[in-house]
């Protein structure tokens, strides 16, 4: 079946940095990257999903990028302020209830 | 905006209580889904709803049933509820002709005692 592996599973920035989390999968058939934001206490909330067709998209500070060669896509937040802190998931699907979610990091944005 | 309710945010029941644990969605949603989330495991797939009365086991079904008697509501049912089952569970919901996102409840925090 499908692994996802993702990194780093701790994210320490000072606000107004950058953060990336990287995720790998291995199913080739994937074809749908979400990523998740999960508040404590809370559900996770999509925020953002790219598509195996597209390369790259953007909304406003989050963007994701896909590579499919590699079998790799990452999560770029810039602009980092303190109410990103959260958990992050990634996950790979190739199909309705086939979903295979990253381990998450756990982003800290330090005032 | 799409609404998953799961009605119970905090249970502690006993070792041997049947548990059950409802999620409403409103969106006319045709797929839905019972996940388990531990920490350092990530999310697993307990069971999953295409359909009413219809289901499928997911990743880690034992000690699990499920039940969707009308599109909207899916419950998880622990027959005899044991420690190792203390965990948080989420509730998603997805359409089936729009791709695969699929949408989350608050989850619900079991403990078993």
């Amino acid at each position: 079946g499908e692994n996802v592996e993702q990194h780093p599973s701790t994210l320490s920035v000072q606000e107004g940095d950058s953060a990336v989390i990287k995720c790998t999968y291995s199913d080739s058939a994937s074809n749908y990257f979400p990523w998740y934001k999960q508040e404590l206490g809370k559900g996770p909330q999509l925020i953002i999903d790219i598509r195996s067709n597209v390369g790259e998209k953007k909304d406003q500070r989050i963007a994701v990028t896909l590579n499919k060669t590699a079998k790799h896509f990452s999560l770029h937040i810039t602009e980092t302020q303190p109410e990103d802190s959260a958990v992050y998931f990634c996950a790979a699907s190739k199909s309705v209830n086939q979903f295979y979610f990253g381990t998450g990091t756990s982003l800290t944005v330090i005032p | 905006d799409v609404k998953v309710t799961q009605s119970s945010r905090y249970l502690v029941k006993r070792t041997g209580e049947k548990v059950f644990l409802e999620c409403v969605q409103d969106m006319d949603h045709e797929n839905m889904f019972w996940y388990r989330q531990d920490p350092g495991l990530g999310l697993r797939l307990i069971y999953f709803s295409y359909d009413v009365k219809m289901k499928e086991k997911g990743d880690i079904p034992e000690g699990y049933s499920v039940s969707r008697e009308k599109k909207e509501r899916f419950s998880l049912i622990l027959e005899s509820a044991s420690t190792n089952q203390t965990s948080m569970y989420l509730c998603a919901s997805s359409l089936a002709d729009r791709g695969n996102t699929i949408y989350f409840g608050e989850g619900s925090w079991l403990t078993v005692v």
